[in-house]
């Protein structure tokens, strides 16, 4: 079974605070994302990554960035967190030969509050 | 660019009937693939269907199918036979299906809150 693990569940951190998510996938999946879903406006892509060390910004890319120093580890980083911030965070891995059906799996979700 | 537009918020049904979930969406690429996707309250995002843009037949999956008409971007999902377990928020995605350049990232919907009535 593929798994996409994110490391935590839920979180609370004060303003001002560097924030860490961390995904790890088991599929040697070239592929990673991290999405924000916010209520009404559904999932938005933050960064995804394609290889080690490569990344590249997605839609809403401001006050994250992200590491991929190994090819089964993605991690979202909050410099410093912010009120505006407090959402779930989803991660997701794909096969780059993927091209049809069910190819792109999903973490079970971070939910963030920043206070 | 992108873009995949679900105009009903939120949806009632009631137990045993069909209900469709509105979809469309706007690419100006011939090839493209169509996903919703269904995620209960604990969070996780559970693959539905697919369907190809090359596909001719509308994708199936048991109660789930997905109604495909290209010319007009729609990729509605139907529901039959609606179960209490099914109340869930439903999303709608599209991948473009192109091999060069980046990863092949999901453009999402902002989803429909189905509620299934005893």
């Amino acid at each position: 079974d593929v798994k996409v693990t994110q490391s935590s569940r839920y979180l609370v951190k004060r303003t001002g605070e560097k924030v860490f998510l961390e995904c790890v996938q088991d599929m040697d999946h070239e592929n990673m994302f991290w999405y924000r879903q916010d209520p009404g406006l559904g999932l938005r892509l933050i960064y995804f990554s394609y290889d080690v060390k490569m990344k590249e910004k997605g839609d809403i890319p401001e006050g994250y960035s992200v590491s991929r120093e190994k090819k089964e580890r993605f991690s979202l980083i909050l410099e410093s967190a912010s009120t505006n911030q407090t959402s779930m965070y989803l991660c997701a891995s794909s096969s780059i030969d993927g091209i049809s059906g069910n190819t792109i799996y999903f973490g079970e979700g971070s939910w963030l509050t920043v206070v | 660019a992108q873009k995949i537009t679900q105009t009903q918020p939120g949806m009632f049904v009631q137990e045993k009937e069909a209900v469709t979930l509105d979809c469309t969406y706007d690419t100006s690429d011939q090839s493209y693939g169509l996903f919703w996707y269904k995620q209960p309250s604990s969070g996780e995002m559970i693959f539905l269907i697919y369907q190809g843009s090359y596909d001719e037949q509308n994708a199936t999956e048991g109660r789930y199918s997905l109604n495909f008409q290209k010319a007009r971007k729609s990729a509605n999902l139907v529901i039959s036979a609606s179960q209490l377990g099914d109340s869930a928020m439903y999303f709608c995605a599209m991948r473009e299906d192109k091999v060069t350049g980046s990863a092949r990232q999901l453009t999402f919907g902002s989803g429909t809150q189905l509620t299934v009535l005893p």
